[in-house]
């Protein structure tokens, strides 16, 4: 079947403009997580949905960050006023449930802000 | 700050050598300890993980060992290929969000 899909592959953007990222999971995955890849930092923990709530957001790492999941399905991460150390590739995935389940990564969103 | 440590940040094995990559962690909480794979472009795949009510499991040419007192897991590829040259990853979680190590760059040479 499908796997975790995410949009766009690659996001270019001037200092200051709002970006949002589309994560698709695979379909009956109640649980979604966003995570943060970059050089400096590794993978890092952003946030995490079951169904449509996030009881976990404590890893954004400030206000301009934001995530909404509709439908128990799509989410969308929100980036606003955008600053050059956001530029990261950020990563979906999605598990069955929630609680130590294999988590299944989509190929992630290059963020590039200019 | 790190939550799991891992080393080494790379490793170079001949083909059919063991590759060996350690990680440490701090957090008692944790309770579920994945290693990742990732090629080039790709997202993380989950290779084996391991709970600490075991001291290795196995899973053809991957094993984890884990050692709950010392805190301490590593991955053991045997018989390395050119194909498992990737980027590594150690996780550990207590729950749902995964504490990813900083990554094991393994290279395989034929």
């Amino acid at each position: 079947g499908a796997g975790v899909s995410q949009s766009p592959s690659n996001k270019v953007t001037e200092k200051g403009k709002d970006v949002e990222l589309r994560c698709d999971p695979i379909s009956g995955h109640t649980a979604l997580y966003w995570y943060r890849q970059s050089l400096g930092q590794g993978l890092e923990f952003l946030i995490y949905f079951q169904g449509n709530s996030a009881p976990d957001k404590s890893g954004l790492p400030s206000d301009r960050f934001s995530a909404e999941r509709t439908g128990g399905s799509v989410s969308t991460l929100t980036i606003q006023r955008t600053q050059q150390e956001d530029s990261a590739v950020y990563l979906c995935a999605s598990s069955p449930q929630a609680v130590q389940e294999t988590q299944y990564f989509g190929p992630g969103t290059r963020l590039l802000v200019l | 700050q790190q939550q799991v440590k891992q080393s080494p940040q790379s490793l170079i094995v001949q083909k059919g050598g063991i590759s060996i990559i350690n990680c440490a962690y701090e957090n008692t909480a944790f309770d579920y300890f994945p290693w990742y794979q990732q090629f080039p472009g790709k997202g993380p795949a989950l290779l084996i993980a391991i709970r600490p009510d075991v001291s290795e499991k196995k899973e053809g040419r991957f094993t984890i060992s884990f050692n709950k007192s010392a805190k301490q897991f590593s991955l053991h590829i045997m018989d390395s290929q050119p194909g498992d040259s990737a980027t590594y990853f150690c996780a550990a979680s207590p729950g749902y969000a995964l504490n990813f190590g900083k990554g094991t760059s393994l290279l395989v040479t034929p």
